[in-house]
């Protein structure tokens, strides 16, 4: 069983366009989060939510949403991709606030042409 | 085999030697650690963790050794195996903070 899973794990687009990448975690967690690694394997926090409470690293540009429809979901909405969007995104859950032993998804690998 | 974590982020060693991967954090306050391992394709997976108040811990074949004086944390892998090879990250959570801040990695080679 896959318990952080994310789809898709490829995503090939043009500039411009709107994508969304989809998490789940059956590990009934009540924090997930997104992560951004970039080419160099660097990891930043981008947004993490818990309970309906949504909190957003300021640096992230208004293009990028999360949207929860339940617990166990957090899907990522990027609106107009930059080529600088292209990265590695990772969802992530752990079971309380705090990132204590944060569960990785195997990644989303972004590509914008 | 020894790295220093942001100076040089790569790190090779012979296989059944011991590893020991460095990392400076960023703020005193923070009060929780963690070393994750990240496999080429795969997302960044748990290893082992350490809260601030220890200054020690042990796990099957990692330790994780903590010196708050001076902000530096490491991971000490005994008898290194081909399957260690992966990219490491300390992470740090700061007092009173929602989530993790990563650390840039250090690259493990293990030769055979």
């Amino acid at each position: 069983d896959t318990a952080v899973s994310q789809t898709p794990k490829y995503l090939v687009t043009q500039m411009g366009n709107d994508k969304s990448i989809k998490c789940e975690q059956n590990l009934g967690h009540d924090t997930m989060y997104w992560y951004k690694q970039d080419s160099k394997k660097f990891l930043k926090i981008m947004f993490s939510y818990n309970n309906k409470e949504l909190i957003i690293n300021e640096t992230v540009p208004n293009r990028f949403s999360p949207k929860s429809p339940d617990k166990a979901h957090l899907n990522l909405h990027i609106n107009s991709l930059e080529l600088g969007d292209s990265a590695v995104y990772f969802c992530a859950s752990s079971p309380r606030m705090g990132g204590s032993e944060a569960f990785f998804g195997q990644g989303t690998r972004l590509t914008v042409v | 085999g020894e790295s220093v974590g942001l100076h040089l982020p790569t790190l090779s060693v012979q296989e059944g030697d011991n590893s020991i991967i460095n990392c400076a954090y960023s703020n005193s306050a923070s009060d929780y650690f963690i070393w994750y391992k990240q496999e080429s394709g795969k997302g960044p997976q748990f290893i082992i963790d350490i809260r601030s108040n220890m200054d020690k811990r042990q796990g099957q074949r990692v330790t994780v050794l903590l010196n708050k004086t001076v902000k530096h944390l490491s991971l000490q892998i005994a008898a290194t195996q081909p399957g260690d090879s992966a990219v490491y990250f300390c992470a740090e959570r700061w007092e009173g903070a929602n989530n993790l801040f990563f650390g840039t990695g250090t690259r493990l080679t293990v030769i055979p």
